[in-house]
This record gives C-alpha cells, sequence and structure tokens, in this order.
C-alpha cells in the first residue's frame, strides 16, 4: 500500500463546477496535510494546509480532513479553466513530506 | 508564502560534465532543504534532504556521490550532479521548510532547474 494515494485521473469537470479531490494516507501518527497545485513544466505551489479535523476554506478552495478515516479532501468551487493542472496531496512523515502521485484535473470551458 | 529560489532555471551541457544548481531561500531561514527529480508526467522524486552543517540524507537508490549536497548557510543549499548522463536530463526542484510560527512549517518549492545533458 502506498503511503498516500490520489486518483491519478483525469478528472473532468465543466466550468463553474465544484471539483473534489480526494487523499487518503496511511500513517496515523501523520500531523500535517498540504494540497499543491502544478502546472505542467512548472514547480509545485502550496494552495492549502491543514492541521486539524474538519474544514479549512480559503477562496475558493475548501480543504476537508478526517484523521480517523485517513482522508483529506480538496475542494475546488467554481472552477476555472486555470485551475486545470496536477493537485498533489503531501503528508508530513517522520521528517519529511510524503507526496501522492497527483490528480489531473481538466476544468472543461 | 515565502520565496525559494532556484537557479538556473534551465541548462544543457554535454556528457561527463558536472553541474551544480543552487536553492536560496530568499526571505527565510530555512534549516532543511528539499532535492527532488521529476521525469515527464512521473510524480516527485524526493533525492535527499539537505540539513544546514551536516551531511545531507539520501533517498534509497541515490548514489551520494554523483549527487553532492552541500547547505553551507540556512538560506542555500546546492546540489551538483557529477560527472552527468543523458539519463540525468530531468527536471531537478529544491524545496525549502519554512519553520513558521509554533512549530508548525510548510514547504515551499523553487522554480525548478530543467537539466539536459546531450
Amino acid at each position: 500500500q502506498k503511503e498516500v494515494e490520489q486518483n491519478s485521473g483525469p478528472l473532468s469537470v465543466p466550468e463553474g463546477a465544484i471539483a473534489s479531490l480526494n487523499c487518503t494516507y496511511s500513517d496515523r501518527v501523520s500531523q500535517s496535510f498540504f494540497w499543491y497545485r502544478q502546472y505542467s513544466g512548472k514547480s509545485p505551489e502550496l494552495i492549502m494546509s491543514i492541521y486539524s479535523n474538519g474544514d479549512k476554506e480559503d477562496g475558493r478552495f475548501t480543504a476537508q480532513l478526517n484523521k480517523a478515516s485517513q482522508y483529506v479532501s480538496l475542494l475546488i468551487r467554481d472552477s476555472q479553466p486555470s485551475d486545470s493542472a496536477t493537485y498533489l496531496c503531501a503528508v508530513t512523515g517522520t521528517y519529511k513530506y510524503i507526496f501522492g502521485t497527483g490528480t489531473r484535473l481538466k476544468v472543461l470551458a | 508564502g515565502a520565496v525559494v529560489s532556484q537557479h538556473p532555471s534551465r541548462v544543457i551541457c554535454k556528457s561527463g560534465t558536472s553541474v551544480k544548481i543552487e536553492c536560496r531561500s530568499l526571505d527565510f531561514q530555512a534549516t532543511t532543504m528539499f532535492w527532488y527529480r521529476q521525469f515527464p508526467k512521473q510524480s516527485l522524486m524526493l533525492m535527499a534532504t539537505s540539513n544546514e552543517g551536516s551531511k545531507a540524507t539520501y533517498e534509497q537508490g541515490v548514489e551520494k556521490d554523483k549527487f553532492l549536497i552541500n547547505h553551507a548557510s540556512l538560506t542555500l543549499s546546492t546540489l551538483t550532479v557529477t560527472s552527468a548522463h543523458p539519463e540525468d536530463s530531468s527536471f531537478y526542484i529544491c524545496s525549502a521548510r519554512d519553520p513558521g510560527i509554533g512549530g508548525v512549517s510548510e514547504q515551499f518549492f523553487g522554480p525548478g532547474t530543467r537539466l539536459t545533458v546531450l
């Protein structure tokens, strides 16, 4: 079992819809969780961090964390074509980040 | 968020030469920096963790004598690809951990260096 799992996609959503990206992790002692966005040919960009159970909202983005289920998700409201990218989930281990392989999101105009 | 720079952004070199890539944290001190490699359409692969003032910790399968890492100050880490070969052609990305407030740290990436070895 991979330490951090994401569906590789592509996940296609129409413009204006809600995109839902999911991530599960295997290490129960993980404390910090992050979502990064990576455009093709570019490096990852941090968009959200979440540390406690529940929801955290920042603009059109909402991160949701459920430590009991070892599940973290990212919702993107009012999706725009510019949101089309690969979204990486990251979980902190003992000292380093463990990244998922990413979910490719396509927002269709 | 915090800013991490990386230089050069792109380099083309001949097989057998060495290439040095610099990673700098511009507005914070980073005791820990990370070096990743990413091949086209693949995920990030952690190569090594660089700690200021001590030897880097390399991931399994990464040759420490080929990928030399130096973290001489709290704002600068360098990766030197020695005797580069075409199979070393990849996108190399550094990141730095911002200690943040209250012990919660976030990791910020540099813009990456695209290495092409002819």
